[in-house]
């Protein structure tokens, strides 16, 4: 079974700050990792994925994501926000498993602080 | 290709009236996906097909929802009779078969959504 937690349902941070989204997983086989953005009004859209390989993972728009399996973590950066980057981003997990279905955290919310 | 295709974009019904929602996967997708979003219970699964067939329908709420896949192109969701706590956007998604041959490896894209709203 897979389960993910997303610490803190809102982060806001300046123009041209760091933008970090945390991600912890638990998943009884192999995970696989996904990150998605949902702007106002429109369906959610793949940011970035890990599925195997290297753990550092870069996305669309800027955004990279590290899978660190001893801190069953996968969270979201990005070096310098822009406005354009205020959405809500989901962190997604599932497993490599024929039966797994993908399970999508509660999302947060990002504010860009002009 | 079009993406994923929902209709209608938004739909405004009365208590106890019927509501359809549709969906047009991407072509060449076996998965698809129907999707419930609200504040309170964020994004839930309601139920998933694979080359049309309903492989699991766990995340259907109620017996007042009922959900079809007669051909790879289309897709719809019904609930009968509708109450006022159904108002949530639906989303429809489609994906291509995983690395594991299951519905959970492999990017599912999303249809821009139905916002129901049930009065």
């Amino acid at each position: 079974a897979q389960s993910v937690t997303q610490l803190g349902s809102h982060v806001s941070v300046s123009e041209g700050a760091l933008v970090l989204l945390r991600c912890n997983y638990s998943s009884s086989v192999p995970p696989y990792l996904f990150w998605y953005v949902q702007y106002p009004n429109q369906g959610l859209q793949l940011l970035l994925k890990y599925t195997t390989g290297a753990t550092l993972v870069k996305g669309i728009n800027g955004f990279e994501a590290e899978f660190k399996k001893s801190e069953t973590s996968f969270h979201l950066t990005k070096p310098s926000a822009h406005m354009s980057d205020a959405a809500e981003y989901f962190c997604a997990v599932s497993g490599y498993s024929s039966a797994s279905k993908i399970i999508f955290g509660s999302g947060t919310r990002l504010s860009i602080r002009p | 290709d079009a993406g994923v295709i929902q209709s209608p974009r938004h739909e405004v019904t009365e208590m106890g009236q019927e509501v359809t929602l549709r969906c047009k996967p991407i072509s060449g997708h076996d998965y698809l996906f129907w999707y419930r979003q609200t504040m309170m219970r964020g994004l839930e699964l309601l139920i998933y097909f694979n080359n049309n067939v309903p492989i699991d329908d766990s995340g259907m709420p109620e017996d007042r929802f009922s959900a079809k896949m007669p051909n790879a192109s289309f897709s719809t969701l019904k609930i009968q009779p509708s109450e006022p706590r159904d108002s949530a956007v639906y989303f429809c998604a489609s994906s291509a078969p995983g690395l594991a041959g299951g519905p959970s490896t492999d990017t599912q894209y999303f249809g821009p959504g139905t916002r129901l709203t049930v009065l």
